[in-house]
């Protein structure tokens, strides 16, 4: 079965300082992958999303994620972090093609940025 | 706006009582999901619907129940029959396209008095 293996549960980083939330996942056919942000009790806001062509895919609010097939891995980063991005990320997989769409998503990776 | 609505924002279930959650969007996307949310545990699927009057159930759907009435709408009722029902219920759309990304709610807080 399809499963999605984010590393690290809690990260603490200081503001301006460069984070990396990594991600890793279980599949041996293409899939779609996405990063979600969720904020203190709200919903889920999709930050990236990678379907095919280049593997560096830009997001918002200055994120991006490399996707790396041989790796299984799908990493997101920002170069220089503000307070602002204190929120929960998910990382998540569809997978083949026949399954409804349905997401899997990995246990989140809560992001706690300090001044 | 369009968007996805979901009501109310915090709901208080007493023992042995069925509450049920709405969940209703204007994006005309035919499929509609629904997702509890514990610490630490992610998300987990309840119930998804692709289409109007037909739905599957997810990995957790014991104790729970979904109608699909209407393209707009697909309220989740938590039945006496789940035990642990504390949690934080998220609703989400997609259109039905191979890469199905979804659209998520604000989500509903469901406490046990």
């Amino acid at each position: 079965a399809q499963s999605v293996t984010q590393l690290d549960s809690q990260v603490p980083v200081f503001e301006e300082a460069p984070v990396e939330l990594r991600c890793n996942y279980s599949s041996s056919v293409s899939v779609y992958l996405f990063w979600y942000v969720q904020y203190p009790n709200q919903g889920l806001q999709l930050l990236l999303k990678y379907l095919s062509g280049s593997t560096l895919v830009k997001g918002i609010n200055g994120f991006e994620a490399e996707f790396n097939k041989s790796q299984t891995s799908f990493h997101l980063r920002k170069p220089s972090v503000h307070i602002s991005d204190t929120a929960e990320y998910f990382c998540a997989v569809t997978p083949p093609e026949g399954q409804g769409g349905k997401l899997i998503f990995g246990q989140g990776t809560e992001l706690s940025v300090k001044p | 706006d369009g968007g996805i609505t979901q009501s109310p924002k915090y709901l208080f279930r007493k023992e042995g009582q069925n509450v049920t959650l709405s969940c209703e969007q204007n994006l005309n996307h035919d499929a509609m999901y629904w997702y509890r949310q514990d610490p630490g545990q992610g998300l987990r699927l309840i119930y998804y619907s692709q289409i109007v009057n037909d739905f599957q159930k997810g990995d957790i759907a014991e104790g729970y129940s979904v109608s699909r009435e209407k393209k707009e709408s697909f309220p989740l009722t938590v039945t006496s029959a789940q035990k642990n029902p504390t949690a934080f219920y998220l609703c989400a759309s997609s259109a039905l396209t191979s890469e199905g990304t979804q659209y998520f709610g604000p989500g509903t807080r469901l406490l046990v008095l």
